[in-house]
């Protein structure tokens, strides 16, 4: 089936330590979204790639990091530098002219 | 700055009580809007997009429609199996890339 797919689906990290997200999609599409999700507010762009080995930062990248060296995978790292990274972090995929496609999520917690 | 206002945050209806809900944008240019339900701890599925003012798109029980300054979907006759959370989220061309701004979401339940 195509699709989207996170893993892990929950991920625990500890303090200082650094973690990977793993997104892969088989929809053919170029363009590639991070997004997280905090109870009572909006889905925020953290970072997209609009085409292999090209990324950019979206609203609220700081502490994070990514990289897209093939067009299936966009991993995103959760860096020590980012100081409240408890969320839900949900990956998207895209091809005008529609909309974008979601993963199942992967929810970190800090502990 | 551009804004995606959803209403109400929450809504409760009893099975079979029609409403709708409703998505209101400030963007400087739209190429697109679009829909979508999340249930809890998953991931958005998509539902509609929507490009033009006064396109309608339908599926099931919902049925989405485009203003120059609002959306509305609209929900008729609901079943429990409606109740999640519906987002929405508008698409504009920045800086060559299309950026995509989201609502908080309306928490829908239908109460059996």
């Amino acid at each position: 089936d195509g699709g989207i797919t996170q893993s892990p689906k929950y991920l625990f990290r500890k303090e200082g330590q650094n973690v990977t997200l793993s997104c892969e999609q088989n929809l053919n599409h170029d363009a590639m979204y991070w997004y997280r999700q905090d109870p009572g507010q909006g889905l925020r762009l953290i970072y997209y790639s609009q085409i292999v080995n090209d990324f950019q930062k979206g609203d609220i990248a700081e502490g994070y990091s990514v990289s897209r060296e093939k067009k299936e995978s966009f991993p995103l790292t959760v860096t020590s530098a980012q100081k409240n990274p408890t969320a839900f972090y949900l990956c998207a995929s895209s091809s005008r002219p529609l909309g974008a496609f979601f993963g199942q999520g992967t929810r970190l917690t800090v502990v | 700055e551009d804004q995606v206002t959803q209403s109400p945050e929450a809504l409760r209806l009893q099975e079979g009580e029609s409403s709708s809900l409703n998505c209101s944008y400030t963007v400087s240019g739209l190429r697109g809007l679009f829909w979508y339900r999340q249930d809890p701890g998953k991931g958005p599925e998509f539902l509609f997009t929507l490009y033009s003012a006064g396109e309608e798109k339908e599926k099931e029980r919902l049925k989405a429609t485009l203003t120059k300054k609002e959306s509305f979907l609209h929900i008729t006759a609901p079943k429990p199996e409606d109740s999640a959370t519906y987002l929405c989220a508008v698409q504009e061309e920045s800086g060559g890339y299309q950026k995509v701004t989201f609502g908080i979401g309306t928490k829908l339940q239908v109460i059996p």
